[in-house]
């Protein structure tokens, strides 16, 4: 058990539907980390937050965003869904104070396992 | 364009074989790890590799990252079902620490 938390573990939804997934870091973990991983693509790096501030955008779409609450839980909301957003959905979180070149760990959670039909 | 490359991307072996698998990059990182992830699961770590150079070992498996940090190879001696997994490197990029993903290694590890 890594201590990251993801709800919900599997996902089924429509095309143009707006979904929401859920992630609970590791005690004391300061940053979450969301990442996309399709069969063709691998482990997409989508967005970063420390302490509640976004720190770092990757290859996230517009109708994708996400947040970092005061509790350090973090969401990830999906909207005008595609065919093709359909995806395993990661959540890591990791110790890494920004600057800091040691701590770079991340612990993942079980990832949501989203299908748009 | 993937940041960090590896190869071979499946590897079929029997048990009690040796195999090596690849993570190369022309971009320098901070740091390079190593996860493993099973069907269904979260990738896990393995290792931290932080020193060009390095030799990092966990029971059967043998990590090393490249003299210039751009690269790492990890060697698994008599080869077990149980590694059976995708295995994946991350660098860790500096600037914000964020790690980048190559697509990983497919090892399948025949009884």
């Amino acid at each position: 058990d890594s201590g990251v938390t993801q709800t919900p573990k599997h996902l089924i939804t429509a095309t143009g539907q707006r979904v929401t997934l859920r992630c609970s870091p590791r005690s004391g973990d300061l940053s979450v980390y969301w990442y996309q991983q399709s069969l063709d693509q691998g482990l997409q790096f989508l967005i970063q937050y420390y302490n509640g501030e976004e720190r770092a955008k990757g290859n996230i779409l517009e109708r994708f965003s996400a947040q970092q609450f005061p509790d350090l839980h973090s969401e990830l909301n999906l909207s005008s869904l595609e065919l093709g957003d359909s995806a395993l959905y990661f959540c890591a979180s990791s110790v890494v104070v920004p600057g800091d070149l040691q701590n770079t760990e991340a612990f993942f959670g079980q990832g949501t396992r989203l299908t748009v039909v | 364009t993937q940041l960090l490359e590896q190869s071979p991307q499946f590897l079929s072996i029997q048990e009690g074989e040796n195999l090596t698998v690849y993570c190369n990059s022309s971009s320098v990182f901070s740091s390079l790890q190593w996860y493993r992830q099973e069907p269904g699961e979260g990738p896990v770590l393995l290792v931290t590799v932080v020193t060009g150079g390095e030799v990092k070992k966990l029971k059967r498996l043998t990590f090393q990252f490249g003299d210039a940090r751009k690269d790492s190879s990890l060697h698994i001696t008599a080869a077990q079902p149980g590694d059976t997994g995708l295995y994946l490197c991350a660098g860790a990029l500096y600037g914000n620490n964020r790690l980048a993903f190559g697509k990983g290694n497919q090892v399948v590890v025949i009884p």
